[in-house]
């Protein structure tokens, strides 16, 4: 079965680094896009960064663009996430999911990991 | 950015009820409208895609439509299993997903 299983979470003084992983099973992780969505404590949800299935383009929200940065080892089934410069604001649930495109109908999230939490804070 | 509102931010129902949500986006998103749903500690469940497409293994007392600017979530007849927070999400604006603020479905 489909399973997607984030790493790497943790508390992180503001200014410093972390990496996060996915590592997934269950489908063909080359055939898919990826993307990284966070939601802060209470909050709801953000779209942070995917990445396409060959790993040639990225993308970031205007949040993170310059601070984090994602990539993929196909050959390990995995995606991560680099995450540098964090701010306070960057604490939250982060949730890898598998983006599905419906030909003309647009793409979903429609497999997500069970999420790992990141806390910034001094 | 196309902004994703929802309404009402929460709302309380009984089982058995006919609950409706509504998901406006800033412009025309064409049926590029995706809802989830997400209970306390877990990750979201996709339930409907391209406004109104069931996704497989999802009940049939979920339904979806709309299509522009406008549309909706309706659950036929709550059940308990139902109450959870509900999230609209647009893919017109690929890569550049946004989504709606969340409704809060609680228990009267």
């Amino acid at each position: 079965q489909v399973q997607l299983v984030e790493s790497g979470g943790g508390l992180v003084k503001p200014g410093g680094s972390l990496r996060l992983s996915c590592a997934v099973s269950g489908f063909t992780f080359s055939d898919y896009y990826m993307s990284w969505i966070r939601q802060a404590p209470g909050k709801g949800l953000e779209w942070v960064s995917n990445i396409t299935s060959s790993g040639t383009f990225v993308n970031y929200a205007d949040s993170v663009k310059g601070r984090f940065t994602i990539s993929r080892d196909n050959a390990k089934n995995s995606l991560y996430l680099q995450m540098n410069s964090l701010r306070a604001e960057d604490t939250a649930v982060y949730y890898c999911a598998r983006e599905h495109f419906y030909y003309g109908s647009g793409s979903t999230f429609d497999w997500w990991g069970q999420g790992t939490l990141v806390t910034v804070s001094s | 950015d196309i902004q994703m509102t929802q309404s009402p931010s929460s709302l309380s129902a009984s089982v058995g009820d006919r609950v409706t949500i509504t998901c406006r986006a800033s412009q025309s998103i064409s049926r590029y409208l995706n809802w989830y749903q997400q209970k306390p500690g877990k990750a979201p469940k996709l339930l409907i895609y391209a406004a109104s497409s069931l996704q497989s293994g999802v009940p049939s007392r979920f339904s979806g439509s709309g299509s522009g600017t406008d549309f909706t979530l309706t659950i036929s007849s709550l059940q308990p299993e139902d109450f959870a927070t509900y999230y609209c999400q647009q893919s017109y604006s690929t890569p550049l997903y946004t989504f709606g603020q969340g409704t809060r479905l609680e228990i009267k």
